[in-house]
């Protein structure tokens, strides 16, 4: 298998916007999924499928895929947005989750 | 309303075992695979294992592979996690997770609280 890198941790003000990014280091085109995971919870589904979002899931939220490079981005970040976010990928039989960024808002 | 409730969590010695149970309820048990994630104390996600709808075909991590079975039984809504074998790099809370998949898993949509398995003598 291989790994998912993300950044350990990334700082944005009130109203910016935040980018969170997942590289996996394999050959072969990979399809991203990304998680929202509050302190003492479990984690929430936020996109799936490189882009897309469940229902429910604000459109702040918006995520794309280049060349094995997954870029999570929120947009006008709001205090409420601070948490650990997760990239997550398939691999032939396998789950693979990258190390988690936590994102905070100063 | 989605709703997955994992048991069977607590403290067990290195080298013994536990099982952990997840019911389910507010959907269609039977055409989901279901999944066990795993998060050690202040660290990232762990996928532990899947199983298809049917039971017919299982998935394991490799630092559980030979350790951990993965079961279901699609008339009670449950999937269960038996843990043999364990050791202090098992503590973690476990996660049950459902996922949407066809061929395979592919990602999880919904995800219940979480039980605590700490592995310590």
């Amino acid at each position: 298998s291989y790994v998912l890198t993300q950044p350990p941790s990334v700082s944005v003000a009130p109203g910016e916007t935040a980018m969170i990014t997942c590289r996996a280091d394999s050959p072969e085109s990979q399809t991203f999924h990304w998680y929202q995971q509050k302190p003492g919870l479990a984690p929430v589904l936020l996109v799936f499928d490189d882009s897309a979002r469940p229902s429910g899931i604000p459109d702040r939220f918006s995520a794309s895929n280049s060349v094995n490079t997954a870029t999570l981005t929120i947009n006008r970040v709001e205090a409420g947005d601070e948490a650990d976010y997760h990239c997550q990928v398939w691999d032939s039989t396998e789950g693979l989750f990258g190390g988690g960024t936590k994102l905070t808002v100063l | 309303e989605v709703q997955l409730e994992e048991s069977g969590g607590g403290v067990v010695q290195p080298g013994g075992s536990l099982r952990l149970s997840c019911t389910v309820s507010g959907f269609s048990f039977s055409v989901y695979w279901m999944s066990w994630v795993r998060q050690a104390p202040g660290k990232g996600l762990e996928w532990v294992a899947n199983i298809k709808r049917d039971g017919s075909e299982e998935y394991y991590g490799p630092s559980v592979k030979g350790r951990f079975t993965i079961s279901r039984d699609n008339a009670k809504s449950s999937v269960f996690l038996q843990m043999s074998n364990l050791r202090p790099e098992d503590t973690a809370v476990y996660y049950c997770a459902r996922a949407p998949g066809g061929s395979y898993p592919y990602y999880f949509d919904s995800w219940g609280q979480g039980a605590l398995v700490t592995v310590s003598s």
